[in-house]
């Protein structure tokens, strides 16, 4: 069964300072592999896209690594702001067209 | 462009009443989706629409119809509303079918209570 695993389920930083999600996976055969952020009470909203063949992407202060050998990928997060408070979800999709959601992580940064 | 949008925001059912929720884009995209999100879980995908007068079942569609009334609008009809049913549903659409593993453009979601 392709699963999809986020780690830590949820997490407390101050602003300022940097963390990283992590994201585990093992949908087969891999196609590409999304980040969403979702803020309370708002649908998701996609942070970046990677495939196969990529092993870095920015998007401003996020950036996103994938390892498809170990089936790894982690979002990092660069000087938090208050802003950046909200769940992130890892979204894996298979060539055969299935998406699966990972749980997501709860960030909070606190002034 | 407003993007995606659902009616109602907020509904509160009592258990075996019926209802529909609508959702709508304006982007002109092909394939639209209804998930739900329970708390402390992933979106579960409950049914899909690759194109216009198609329609099918996704991880979770029981308890679920669906009609895609025209390129814009995807709704979800809960017939006989249960308590399991309460969470929060998500529309989304994307250009073209999801086999493609595109970016997906969620509404702000519908917050159901079923009592």
């Amino acid at each position: 069964k392709n699963q999809v695993e986020q780690s830590p389920q949820s997490l407390i930083i101050l602003e300022g300072k940097n963390c990283t999600l992590q994201c585990n996976y093992t949908v087969s055969p891999f196609s590409n592999l999304r980040w969403y952020k979702q803020d309370t009470g708002r649908g998701p909203v996609s942070l970046t896209i990677m495939t196969f063949s990529e092993n870095t992407k920015s998007n401003g202060r996020y950036t996103a690594t994938l390892d498809a050998d170990t089936k790894q990928s982690s979002l990092h997060i660069t000087a938090s702001q208050l802003s950046d408070s909200a769940s992130y979800i890892c979204v894996v999709t298979s060539n055969a067209g299935k998406s699966t959601f990972g749980d997501g992580t709860t960030l909070t940064v606190k002034p | 462009n407003a993007g995606v949008t659902q009616t109602p925001k907020f509904q509160v059912l009592k258990t075996g009443q019926s209802m529909t929720l609508q959702c709508a884009q304006d982007m002109n995209h092909n394939s639209m989706y209804w998930y739900r999100q329970d708390p402390g879980m992933g979106l579960r995908l409950i049914y899909y629409s690759a194109s216009e007068g198609t329609t099918d079942k996704g991880e979770v569609p029981n308890g679920y119809n669906v009609s895609r009334l025209n390129k814009r609008e995807f709704s979800l009809r809960l017939e006989s509303a249960a308590p399991s049913q309460t969470s929060v549903y998500f529309c989304a659409s994307s250009p073209n079918d999801r086999g493609l593993g595109e970016t997906q453009y969620f509404g702000p979601g519908t917050r159901l209570l079923v009592l």
